[in-house]
Parts: C-alpha cells; sequence; structure tokens
C-alpha cells in the first residue's frame, strides 16, 4: 500500500516569512495530492490539492508543487500569519485509497 | 450543505466497556471513511465503504473493532471490549467521488481509563 512521508515535523517562522513542507510518496499509482489544515480539536480541512497531470498550483499564499519523477510534492505558504499556526498534513490518494502523512506542526510567531 | 456529523465529541469509559461512534455524511457522498488519529500523529485509515460495501478493511483490528453502514448512509464504529491503548481520535470523512476531496467531521475523543 501507499506510505507518505512527511518533514518536519515540527516548523517555526516568523510572521511574514515563509514555510515550505515536504512529502514523499511510494506509490506511483497515486494521482492526486491534497494538503489538509487541522486545528485544535478540529478535523482536518482540505487548503490546497493537486492531480497528477499538474506541475504546479497556486491560492494566494498557497502553493503546491509536485514532481512524479521523484515522488514529492511540496507545500509552500508564503507571507504568513499568525492564524496559518496549526497542523498539516499531506496525503496521496489512489482510487479513493487515501493515505495521510505525519503532520507538520507550524508555529508563525508575531 | 450540512458537513459530516460526528458524535459523541467525547468519550470516556474504562477499560473492557463497549463504546459506539455515529457518523452521518454529507448526503450524496458514496465514500465514507472511518480514521484512527493518535496524538501527534496522522489519521491512519480503520475502515472504507463504497455506498453499504466495505471496500477496505485491511487495517481495523477485527478482535475488538466491527464497523457497519446500513443502507450505504450513517455508519457505526463500534469497540468491544475497549483497550487502553484505543485512546485516540476517532475521525469520519465522506467523499463524493473517487480521487476526490474528504471531508472530515469534528471527531470522536476516546479516553479509556
Amino acid at each position: 500500500g501507499e506510505n507518505v512521508e512527511q518533514h518536519p515535523s515540527t516548523l517555526s517562522v516568523q510572521e511574514g516569512d515563509s514555510a515550505v513542507i515536504k512529502c514523499t510518496y511510494s506509490d506511483s499509482a497515486s494521482n492526486y495530492f491534497p494538503w489538509y489544515k487541522q486545528e485544535l480539536g478540529k478535523g482536518p480541512q482540505l487548503i490546497i490539492d493537486i492531480r497528477s497531470n499538474v506541475g504546479e498550483k497556486k491560492d494566494q499564499r498557497i502553493a503546491v508543487t509536485l514532481n512524479k519523477t521523484a515522488k514529492h510534492f511540496s507545500l509552500h505558504i508564503t507571507e504568513t500569519q499568525p492564524e496559518d499556526s496549526a497542523v498539516y498534513f499531506c496525503a496521496a490518494n489512489n482510487n479513493n485509497d487515501m493515505r495521510f502523512g505525519a503532520g507538520t506542526r507550524l508555529t508563525v510567531k508575531p | 450543505e450540512a458537513g459530516v456529523v460526528q458524535s459523541p465529541r467525547y468519550k470516556i469509559i474504562e477499560k473492557k466497556q463497549p463504546v459506539a461512534f455515529w457518523c452521518n455524511p454529507i448526503s450524496g457522498h458514496n465514500t465514507l471513511y472511518w480514521y484512527l488519529q493518535n496524538l501527534g500523529q496522522g489519521p491512519e485509515l480503520l475502515i472504507r465503504y463504497e455506498n453499504e460495501e466495505a471496500v477496505d478493511d485491511s487495517q481495523l483490528p477485527k478482535d475488538r473493532f466491527s464497523a457497519e453502514r446500513l443502507k450505504g448512509v450513517d455508519s457505526t464504529l463500534k469497540i468491544q471490549p475497549a483497550e487502553l491503548g484505543d485512546s485516540a481520535v476517532y475521525l469520519c470523512a465522506s467523499s463524493p467521488s473517487r480521487a476526490g476531496e474528504l471531508f472530515f467531521g469534528e471527531g470522536s475523543r476516546l479516553t479509556v481509563l
């Protein structure tokens, strides 16, 4: 089955700086790669996703890149704000089999 | 549109007691997932349903865990008997299509004493 690895496990940045989180996956058949944000006491919420036929996708301050050959994808958050502080999870999906990384706790210091 | 609804939000039980969690997915979503989330970890799949059929339950500890999705809508996850190591958050999610976005509920936090 799919195995997703995510790093770093914790990330602390100053407000206004950029944050980058990286993930690798093992199953070359995976074709959908979402990123979820989880705040304390809540369920994960989708913030951005990318499909295997696309190399990069951007939504305001958030962007995701995908390298299918190397089987890795990354989340980039620019101009970070304190409200970006949360746990972020990457995931890889092959035909409805969605597997998650272990998560990155992002702290944005004002 | 209502989101995925889970209950109870919190449950505290003593070990060896039974417990059940309920999930109501978003209307029209055929795929339903139960995930286990330990503290500081990512969600781990327990079982996935396509309509009423369990298509992936390979990670479900069948000696004590059971699940059902009657009529392909609501789902129940049961643990009997609960063990200390079962303390975690149990997340339910639903999806409208293959390789599509998962919508999560708020989760059910279980504490086993």
